[in-house]
């Protein structure tokens, strides 16, 4: 079976531009969420999607933003970007949105804004 | 709010030695809890979880985990440490009911010497 998928693995981008990070889960699960990876504050929740339906927020700035389609595939989007934006990014993908779920990671798309 | 502390941002150990990752929580409500662990340039794998039910958990790789709610703990330890296991840990929580929200640690970056 497919594991998750990230695209793209990598990104360089400036100040002030927007970006879009995609994720396929694994086929059959249901749920996405995503994650920021960085040095200085951890792993860190965004926003979990189920059934096309935002589940759950984590505290980040509007300008973060994410989306699931009908087939399950997430995009998450962000907006005017900032030099604290550079991380990992990280897509987790889950059969449903039960919180003792295993939840599959995927490689992560590495972030640079310049 | 939930939280999780890990002790030792760094542990070395002695290959063949035991292995002992310490993870602490603060919830209002007994959570899920979840040990992950993350290879370089990789996402992260899901080494065990406790939901319910026995509180010595065994996962995969050798590694098990106990939880002590009076100690509010879920140490993770591995009878003899391999090369192989030099990695990044992460302690993760998540609320019952509440989705796929994990709240992580810190990590704890483990190195093996011959």
């Amino acid at each position: 079976k497919a594991g998750v998928t990230q695209t793209p693995r990598y990104l360089i981008k400036t100040r002030g531009q927007q970006v879009t990070l995609s994720c396929s889960p694994i086929s059959g699960h249901r749920s996405v969420s995503w994650y920021q990876q960085t040095p200085g504050q951890g792993l860190q929740f965004l926003f979990e999607y189920f059934s096309e339906t935002q589940r759950n927020k984590g505290n980040f700035p509007g300008r973060f933003s994410g989306r699931q389609f009908s087939n399950s595939r997430s995009e998450m989007n962000v907006s005017t970007l900032e030099l604290g934006d550079s991380a990992l990014y990280l897509c987790a993908s889950s059969l449903s949105s039960s919180s003792y779920n295993e939840q599959f990671f995927g490689p992560g798309t590495r972030l640079t804004v310049l | 709010a939930q939280s999780v502390t890990q002790l030792g941002s760094h542990v070395s150990v002695s290959e063949g030695a035991l292995v002992l990752l310490r993870c602490n929580y603060s919830s209002s409500v007994p959570p899920y809890l979840f040990w992950y662990v993350q290879y370089p340039n990789q996402g992260l794998q899901l080494l065990l979880k406790y939901t319910t039910g026995a509180t010595l958990v065994k996962g995969i790789n050798g590694f098990e985990a106990e939880f002590k709610k009076s100690e509010t703990s879920f140490h993770l330890t591995k009878p003899s440490a391999h090369m192989s296991d030099a990695a990044e840990y992460f302690c993760a929580v998540s609320d019952p009911g509440g989705g796929n929200k994990l709240t992580f640690g810190t990590g704890t970056q483990l190195k093996v010497e011959l």
